[in-house]
Parts: C-alpha cells; structure tokens; sequence
C-alpha cells in the first residue's frame, strides 16, 4: 500500500513560534494534498490543502509548501497558538477512491 | 450545505454483543462515504469505503460489517464484539468520483467493549 510517512510524531513549541510538520509520500500520481486537524474527542477537519500545480498556498498564519521533486510537503503554523494544540494529519489518496492518512503529528503550544 | 451525522456519540458494550453504528450524510447526492477507526493517541484506519448503495469495498479482515441500505446513509456493524474492537469510529464522505475530493469527517462514535 502507498505510504504517508508524517514527522515529527509529537512537537512542542512556545507561544508566537514556528510549528512545522513534514510529510513524505511515494505515490507520484498523487493531486490533492490536505492537512487536518483534530482536537481530541473531534473528528479531523481539513484545514487547508494544496494541488501541485502550486508550490506554496497561505491561509492565515497556516502555509502549505510543496516540494515535488522530494515528494514532501509541509505544513508551517506561524505565531503559534495554545489554541493550535491538536492532532495534525496528512493525507494523500490512495486508489481511485481512497485516502490514507499520516501517522499524526501531536502539537502542544505552551502558553 | 452538506453536513454528516454520525450516532451514537458515546456506547459501551460487553464483549460478545452485536454493534450498529450508523451515519448521514445531507446535502449532497452519491456521495463517496467511508469508515475508519482510530485506537487511542493513533492515526486512521481506513475499514470501508462504498461508492454507491450496496456496493462496500472492505479494507481490513475483521470482526466488522458495513452497509450501505440508501444513498446518504451508511452502517458499521458486529454480530459479536471483541475487546480489540474499542476504538473511535469515524464516518466520513467525499463528493462523487475519484479521489482528489475532500473528505469530511463525522464528530466520531466513542466504542468501549467491555
């Protein structure tokens, strides 16, 4: 089965720094690739998301960036938040109808 | 808007007893629907994806079942529970057609087999 190899698996940052989470996956025909975030006891909502015919897409203080040469792709969160503390996925589809979802990555930001 | 319903929120069931989980989707029509399930502090399982009524593709050999009795409406279910079946069950759907849609999650069904 394709992978979505997702690092860090935890992550603590201090309030106002730099959260970022890293993304690999092997499937090449791959055209949409989201972030979710998941707050415990929530199911995952998308929180942004990027097609690679884009290199960078910026909502607020998130930012995808997308390498395809590496088959990565990031998530930055800037001027973190306590708020932010969450679970973070990646995902990549898998199949024609599939996705199949990163590890997680756990973010605490510390007040 | 489209908007997912998932119930029960919360169920504890002793080892042995039958489970029915079941979720809607409103506001969109031949949806993709699908079941995953996450063990505590773990990722996603994907357990079964249907891309239309009656047709369910099974991901994982297990003690569960899923359904797809009309468009919009899709069930997870167990004649026998095992302990290992203690989980969070999330009911997702995405728009009709190949990946590449987003996928949207239901609020989760807290399962504890006892």
């Amino acid at each position: 089965q394709q992978q979505v190899k997702q690092s860090p698996q935890s992550l603590i940052v201090q309030k106002g720094g730099i959260s970022i989470i890293n993304c690999a996956y092997e499937n090449t025909a791959f055209d949409y690739f989201p972030w979710y975030q998941q707050f415990p006891g929530k199911g995952p909502a998308l929180l942004i998301a990027i097609r690679p015919d884009v290199s960078e897409k910026k909502e607020g203080r998130f930012t995808i960036s997308f390498n395809k040469s590496a088959k990565q792709f990031s998530l930055h969160i800037m001027d973190s938040q306590p708020g932010d503390s969450a679970t973070y996925f990646c995902a990549g589809p898998s199949g024609t109808y599939k996705y199949i979802f990163g590890t997680g990555t756990r973010l605490k930001v510390l007040a | 808007s489209q908007t997912i319903h998932q119930w029960p929120a919360t169920l504890v069931q002793p080892v042995g007893s039958p489970l029915s989980l079941e979720c809607t989707v409103e506001g969109t029509s031949n949806p993709n629907l699908y079941w995953y399930r996450q063990a505590a502090g773990r990722g996603l399982q994907l357990l079964f994806y249907s891309v239309g009524i009656g047709q369910i593709s099974s991901e994982v050999p297990q003690n569960l079942s899923a359904s797809r009795p009309q468009d919009r409406q899709f069930i997870l279910s167990s004649k026998k529970l095992l302990l290992s079946d203690s989980g969070f069950y999330l009911c997702a759907w995405s728009g009709p057609g190949h990946s590449g849609n987003t996928i949207y999650f239901g609020e989760g069904s807290w399962l504890t087999v006892v």
